[in-house]
């Protein structure tokens, strides 16, 4: 079955300056990769989404970027801010409808 | 705004009693799904189901039962409550077409004594 794997396991960085979240994925059959937010004592939320017949997405300040052939998708964020501060879950899905979530990051922006 | 609401948000039970994690959304979602998340573990799957009355498992089923007699309905059943089942219980629903994203309760934290 499918493996997420995602790294750093935590990650500080000062407000302002970018942040970069990797996953790598075993499925090559994977098509729908989803990333979700989740600030302390919160539900995880979806941020933004790629499939797998695009290889960037961009909405504001987060952008994805995926690539089939090494199989990993990474999480961008600019100008960070304090706000931005949560534990982020990537995932990976060859229905579009199951997941397979990975472990988890937990980034802090630093003021 | 899709809703998903589950019935706790906090939940202490003993040792071997039998517990209820509701879960209702109002979406009018095909899919629903039950995670338990523990650090540095993330969200693993329990179980889901596409329809009603239908259920699959997911990846640790292994002391869980559910329950889907309602499509905005979903429950998940701890036969007999375990020390290691502590943990925060996430529940999700989704439409049942390709790529599209889960919506998730708040969860429910769970402390078996």
């Amino acid at each position: 079955g499918e493996n997420v794997e995602q790294h750093p396991s935590t990650l500080s960085v000062q407000e302002g300056d970018s942040a970069v979240i990797k996953c790598t994925y075993s499925d090559s059959a994977s098509n729908y990769f989803p990333w979700y937010k989740q600030e302390l004592g919160k539900r995880p939320q979806l941020i933004i989404d790629i499939r797998s017949n695009v290889g960037e997405k961009k909405d504001q300040r987060i952008a994805v970027t995926l690539n089939k052939t090494a199989k990993h998708f990474s999480l961008h964020i600019t100008e960070t801010q304090p706000e931005d501060s949560a534990v982020y879950f990537c995932a990976a899905s060859r229905d579009g409808q199951n997941f397979v979530f990975g472990p988890g990051t937990r980034l802090s922006v630093l003021p | 705004d899709v809703k998903v609401t589950q019935s706790s948000r906090y939940l202490v039970k003993r040792t071997g009693e039998k517990v209820f994690l509701e879960c209702v959304q109002d979406m009018d979602h095909e899919n629903m799904f039950w995670y338990r998340q523990d650090p540095g573990l993330g969200l693993r799957l329990i179980y889901f189901s596409y329809d009603v009355k239908m259920k699959e498992k997911g990846d640790i089923p292994e002391g869980y039962s559910v329950s889907r007699e309602k499509k905005e309905r979903f429950s998940l059943i701890l036969e007999s409550a375990s020390t290691n089942q502590t943990s925060m219980y996430l529940c999700a629903s989704s439409f049942g077409t390709d790529g599209q994203p889960q919506h998730f309760g708040d969860g429910t934290r769970l402390s078996i004594l």
